[in-house]
């Protein structure tokens, strides 16, 4: 089953502007991934925000975790048409400890 | 290239049959992990060996067995496939147990 619930589905920007991705999920979680999967290849991984903290940064990615309210966002800023691609979010969960289980996906498209 | 390696990368293959997915993980790393990417189910975790031993297991149907070698490398193995066991197939491997994984290209698996 699904984890996390991505926000949203789909979504469509020009080329420098800011996109942002929200994840919701339900259970106490360990470490919380994003990853970027170019159209039916293989997921790359972009980065972790363990629990603890709440805020991170990597290139031009951001990455919030709120686990009062069971969210994280990823913002992506300057957004080039190469960052086209399906975003998804991942949780590595306290329980399991041993598994990913991943949102159904954010299909972002950036236009020229 | 991520440094994990699955063989082959397409599949095609009728109804009743058997086939075996291949994937070696990065150097050094002993977590394999396999899962299932389908239009309808998402992103599903199917097993996880650490070092030759199960460790976990998800949504993996009694069809469907996998084992680690010796080597490290991993094989999946899927029987009397049915048309939807069509899907993209990845693995993954992990440094230690805990951080970001890396992911394979994938196998896609058609059923006809």
């Amino acid at each position: 089953s699904q984890q996390g619930e991505e926000d949203p589905q789909a979504l469509s920007i020009q080329e420098g502007e800011n996109a942002t991705m929200n994840c919701s999920y339900k259970t106490s979680i360990n470490n919380l991934q994003w990853y970027r999967q170019n159209s039916g290849r293989g997921l790359v991984h972009l980065i972790l925000i363990r629990s603890n903290e709440r805020e991170k940064h990597s290139g031009r990615l951001r990455v919030t975790l709120d686990t009062s309210k069971k969210s994280s966002s990823l913002l992506i800023t300057a957004s080039r048409a190469a960052d086209t691609a399906s975003y998804f979010c991942a949780t590595d969960e306290e329980t399991s400890g041993s598994r990913l289980t991943f949102g159904e996906g954010t299909q972002l498209t950036v236009n020229p | 290239d991520s440094g994990v390696t699955q063989t082959p990368k397409h599949l095609i293959t009728a109804t009743g049959q058997r086939v075996t997915l291949r994937c070696s993980p990065r150097s050094g790393d002993l977590s394999v992990y396999w899962y299932q990417q389908s239009l309808d189910q998402g992103l599903q975790f199917l097993i996880q060996y650490y070092n030759g031993e199960e460790r976990a297991k998800g949504n993996i149907l009694e069809r469907f067995s996998a084992q680690q070698f010796p080597d490290l490398h991993s094989e999946l193995n899927l029987s009397s496939l049915e048309l939807g066991d069509s899907a993209l197939y990845f693995c993954a491997s992990r440094t230690g147990l805990k951080g970001g994984y890396t992911f394979g290209s994938g196998t896609r698996l058609t059923v006809v």
